[in-house]
């Protein structure tokens, strides 16, 4: 089976930085992925790490540590665009071999 | 824009009755996968096909059922519809198989509203 915990709400000020984590337990792992969600819209594909360290794209990265089950999304200079859900999502390749198992997700709130 | 395309975009129904849903992949992709999500059950996996091919099943109730045609876009049927299937449901394609499904494309989604 698979587990992902993340905090179901994170609230912080624009221009900040804020770091949303993922904890997972998974039958077997081959790489954390990261969604966003705005109200209202399908969830877009931000970034993917298969090994461990730190993967960077503009404003986001995201850092993996498979020793720890650990991994997070960090995002700097928030704007209030930032302001939607994020899901961190693993492949489960148990009884169920689910292509993408995602996290409950975390509602992040930017504000002035 | 995704580039998976989605038909309709909502959809109001009674209880007992069948619908179904459409979705066309990025275009090269060859898996597509259906999704529900609800408030309090986040996003569901349901099904995944690859070029024509069941690929994956999640908790896909026994009344609902999905295929892929030879031009790979996707059908969701849901049929004895309940008050509980009402939510969103999205379909996403990715490039690949098993080991491209980290990074899929969503389509804008169907709100079903069952009534």
């Amino acid at each position: 089976g698979q587990s992902l915990e993340q905090p179901s709400e994170v609230t912080a000020v624009e221009g900040a930085i804020v770091q949303i984590n993922c904890t997972y337990q998974t039958s077997g792992f081959y790489g954390l992925s990261w969604y966003q969600q705005h109200d209202g819209g399908a969830p877009t594909f931000l970034s993917y790490n298969a090994l461990d360290g730190l993967e960077e794209t503009g404003r986001f990265s995201s850092f993996l540590s498979r020793s720890d089950s650990y991994g997070y999304l960090l995002l700097q200079e928030l704007q209030m665009k930032d302001s939607a859900s994020y899901f961190c999502a693993v492949r489960d390749l148990g009884a169920g071999n689910t292509p993408l198992v995602f996290g409950k997700g975390t509602r992040l709130s930017v504000i002035a | 824009d995704s580039g998976v395309t989605q038909t309709p975009k909502h959809l109001i129904t009674a209880t007992g009755q069948r619908v179904t849903l459409r979705c066309s992949p990025r275009s090269g992709d060859l898996s597509v996968y259906w999704y529900q999500q609800s408030l309090d059950q986040g996003l569901q996996f349901l099904i995944q096909y690859y070029n024509g091919e069941e690929r994956a099943k999640g908790n896909i109730l026994e009344r609902f059922s999905a295929q892929q045609f030879p031009d790979l876009h996707s059908e969701l049927n849901l049929s004895s519809l309940e008050l509980g299937d009402s939510a969103l449901y999205f379909c996403a394609s990715s490039v690949g198989g098993d080991g491209y499904s980290y990074e899929q494309y969503f389509g804008p989604g169907t709100r079903l509203t069952v009534t």
